[in-house]
């Protein structure tokens, strides 16, 4: 079974702190994507990477940023969190191809910032 | 962001019944997927769909890809509780990385 683990479920942070949110997947993707879900406005793309060091912006990538310097892990980084960015963080992976793909989700991660 | 168009919004049905929910498109896709969300949880796979006209089941689920290729729909046969949670498509642009989510359908069982 593909597995997207989030390392943490439910996070409270300040403002102004820096936010990391870690994703690993266990099936050897190449594609690895970081989403947020909130109510009424579905899933919004925050970055997609398509290989190691390799990173797109997506629908709202501001204020984010990412890394990927394993091929099995993607972090998120809120660079200085603020109370807007306080969602349901969901990352994602599926394999290389144009077509065909499966996209696989993790348990996502609860993000408060007061 | 795009969103698909998804259909109905929530829907509240008894226990034993059948559901049927659809998805649509502007866009030609290559791919359709269907997900189940419980609160607080990620979506969860259900049926992948990769073929124009597909029909695919899982258990008590059953998708078709749609012939023009905007469009799916999703069939649960004799609900029971534990199918309660939001339920949504995803289609994959063709040639792209890219994925459009519905807007979900609320599926509540009465028991």
């Amino acid at each position: 079974d593909v597995k997207v683990t989030q390392s943490s479920r439910y996070l409270v942070k300040r403002t102004g702190e820096k936010v990391f949110l870690e994703c690993v997947q266990d099936m050897d993707h190449e594609n690895m994507f970081w989403y947020r879900q909130d109510p009424g406005l579905g899933l919004r793309l925050i970055y997609f990477s398509y290989d190691v060091k390799m990173k797109e912006k997506g629908d709202i990538p501001e204020g984010y940023s990412v890394s990927r310097e394993k091929k099995e892990r993607f972090s998120l980084i809120l660079e200085s969190a603020s109370t807007n960015q306080t969602s349901m963080y969901l990352c994602a992976s599926s394999p290389r191809g144009g077509s065909g793909n499966t996209i696989y989700f993790g348990e996502g991660s609860w993000l408060t910032v007061v | 962001g795009q969103q698909l168009n998804q259909s109905p919004q929530s829907m509240f049905i008894q226990e034993g019944e059948d559901v049927s929910m659809n998805c649509t498109s502007s866009s030609i896709f290559n791919t359709w997927l269907w997900y189940k969300q419980d609160p607080g949880e990620g979506p969860v796979l259900l049926i992948a769909l990769y073929k124009a006209g597909e029909l695919t089941s899982n258990g008590r689920l059953t998708a078709q890809f749609g012939i023009t290729r905007k469009d799916s729909f999703l069939n649960i046969s004799a609900s029971i509780p534990s199918d309660v949670g939001i339920y949504f498509c995803a289609g994959q642009i063709k040639g792209t990385y890219k994925y459009i989510f519905g807007t979900g359908t609320r599926l509540k069982v009465l028991a």
